[in-house]
């Protein structure tokens, strides 16, 4: 399609299992972008990827979250040993080479529930 | 954390009404974007307001933006039931790309 895909649509954990969610983004565009929402909340950052390289990870909140954009396409945000503080929707996002204008195009999200 | 804040947190109108929602921000800005969010179609971009402009139209939308005040505000006119979702007023941090989102003002409109 021609939009930002992630799947699962949504994920039911149990405390302490590891998840890995997985986002396409637009095709040629080389940034990526991953925020969490929580309920009720506006979307925070996470992390920003331009092609393969991680630029920025400072919204990270802890280290049982990583995330990977290997070839520069799809990425994954995984998170390990998963708390019910973790529950959100995880949104990615992806923009074009056009940084003056930052327009982020979103994913549906992967709403997370931890149990 | 966010670093916008959006005003009202709720409103409900009517159809045909107007709707105002007015955002504060922290930071200096290069420009100021507003987003919409609803069940249907997600998180979605809606306009973008330089930081050397005052005022600007997109259809039924008018953004208008004081960086004195630090301040803007979307006024969607004539509103329809489709326009029921929530909107948020986002800036772009120093850091490249990352954007601070508020909490939003949801925006109901009854048919």
């Amino acid at each position: 399609g021609a939009g930002v895909s992630q799947s699962p649509r949504y994920k039911v954990a149990k405390r302490g299992q590891d998840v890995a969610l997985r986002c396409d983004p637009i095709s040629g565009h080389v940034s990526l972008f991953w925020y969490q929402q929580a309920l009720g909340q506006g979307p925070e950052f996470l992390t920003y990827f331009q092609n393969e390289a991680q630029l920025d990870k400072s919204g990270l909140p802890s280290d049982r979250f990583f995330a990977e954009r290997p070839e520069g396409s799809v990425s994954t945000l995984k998170i390990q040993r998963t708390q019910q503080e973790d529950s959100a929707v995880y949104l990615c996002a992806s923009s074009s080479r056009d940084i003056a204008k930052n327009i982020q195009y979103f994913g549906a999200g992967t709403r997370l529930s931890v149990l | 954390s966010q670093q916008g804040e959006e005003d009202p947190q709720a409103l409900s109108i009517q159809e045909g009404e107007n709707a105002t929602m007015n955002c504060s921000y922290k930071t200096s800005i290069n420009n100021l974007q507003w987003y919409r969010q609803n069940s249907g179609r997600g998180l979605v971009h809606l306009i973008l307001i330089r930081s050397n402009e005052r005022e600007k139209h997109s259809g039924r939308l008018r953004v208008t933006l004081d960086t004195s005040k630090k301040s803007s505000s979307l006024l969607i006119t004539a509103s329809r039931a489709a326009d029921t979702a929530s909107y948020f007023c986002v800036s772009r941090g120093s850091t490249l790309g990352r954007l601070y989102f508020g909490r939003g003002t949801q925006l109901t409109v009854w048919p």
